[in-house]
Order: C-alpha cells, then structure tokens, then sequence
C-alpha cells in the first residue's frame, strides 16, 4: 500500500487561506468517505482535526475544513495563523480493512 | 481524564525484538479499537496495525506482516506492540492512537515512545 500523495509543503500569510490535497485510489480515498486529517506539531502526540472527509471533533477550530472529489481529498486552512504552523497527514481506510496514511505537508506561516 | 501512557524509550541492537506499552485510562477500555503508527526521523506518519475491541482481532499492514505482533490485556488495560528481526530502519517514535469502532479515525494519541535500533 503506497503512501497518499500530498504536496511536501504550503505557506501562506497570516490571515491567508491555504490547501492541501491529498491524493489516493480507488482503493481507499475513492471508495470510502472514511478520510480523515492530523496536526502534528514537533514533540507532540499527532492531533485528529477532520474526520469523516469533512466533520470537525468538538473543539477544533472552524477555520479547517475538509472536502473530497474522486481520489482526491482537501484540507483547507482558512484565516492562518501563526499557531497552524505544523505537518498536516491524511488517512484513509482501505478497501484492504488496512490504514493509510499520506506523506505529510509541511505548513509554513510566512 | 482520558489518557494513553506508553512505555519508555528503547534502545535495541539489531536482530533483537521490542515490546512498547500503551496503558489506557479514563475511559472503557474494551469499547474501542487501538492502532499502532510509528514516525521515523524525517519521515511521515506510517500505520503499522490494530487490534480490534475484541481483544483478539489483528489486520497489520502487508509491510509488517510476519514482524509484528499486537496484543491486549483487559486485566491491565494495556496494549502491546511487539516488532521483531528489527533493522536501523526501525528506529522511530512509536505512538498508540484510540479508534471508537467503525468511526475509522484516530481520536487520541498515546505521547509515543522512542525506539532507536543500533549496534
């Protein structure tokens, strides 16, 4: 199962919105809505900020937001701030029953 | 409060074997799925297994098949991730991450524990 395909790196300004995707197969991205998104800052345990390709778990901020068309899922960051500068990964289920995770996107605030 | 608290850093030479604990805490244990995902040094998130809330249902990625081991102890609320024939390539943090059953998302993260491979 290769890693998700997503870019090695965005930035954007504070205030400026940015996105990242993630690209599958039919095989997991494309056959599930099981998509989910993490934060991960350095020295800390990985963050669940979007689940079900979309849905935010209570107390995470409205400012990420998630969609998928095809093989293909987004995560948007709108209104960034400094505080949203970390490695952002996509997961997938499989059609496998395995887990996928994508390569990672490091997000730089400018 | 909810917490996942694994076990110490490691240190392995290679061919050797290591177990990493995951105790959980501050929920019922037997009511969710635990996953294992490691990071190596410069590396992203890889998803290394499960074990189901039964206790005894195991999927581990095609990679790891033959390598590792998962298992649970319901007297301990503890999971272990047991990996095998380790390589430098192994050396990672090792994190153990909760999954509600059928919700297929990882919604708490034990705080990872160190594994580092050398001779």
């Amino acid at each position: 199962q290769s890693a998700l395909t997503q870019p090695a790196s965005v930035s954007g300004s504070p205030g400026q919105s940015i996105t990242i995707s993630c690209t599958g197969t039919s095989s997991d991205v494309g056959s599930y809505n099981y998509v989910s998104w993490y934060q991960h800052h350095p020295d800390k345990a990985p963050k669940l900020i979007i689940y079900d390709v979309s849905k935010r778990p209570s107390g995470v901020s409205n400012r990420f937001s998630g969609s998928k068309s095809g093989n293909t899922a987004s995560l948007t960051i709108s209104g960034l701030q400094a505080e949203d500068e970390a490695d952002y990964y996509c997961n997938s289920f499989t059609n496998s029953g395995t887990y996928v995770f994508g390569a990672g996107t490091k997000v730089t605030v400018l | 409060q909810m917490q996942l608290v694994q076990s110490g850093a490691e240190v392995k030479e290679p061919g050797a074997s290591v177990r990493v604990s995951c105790k959980a805490s501050g929920y019922t244990f037997t009511h969710y799925h635990m996953h294992w995902v490691r990071q190596a040094p410069g590396q992203g998130l890889e998803w290394m297994g499960i074990i189901k809330s039964d206790g005894v249902t195991t999927v581990y990625a095609q990679k790891f098949q033959g390598r590792v081991t998962v298992t649970s102890d319901t007297s301990t609320n503890t999971v272990y991730i047991e990996l095998s024939s380790l390589r430098s390539e192994d050396s990672a943090f090792y994190y153990c991450a909760r999954e509600s059953p059928f919700t297929f998302n990882f919604d708490f993260w034990g705080q990872g524990t160190l594994v580092t491979v050398s001779s």
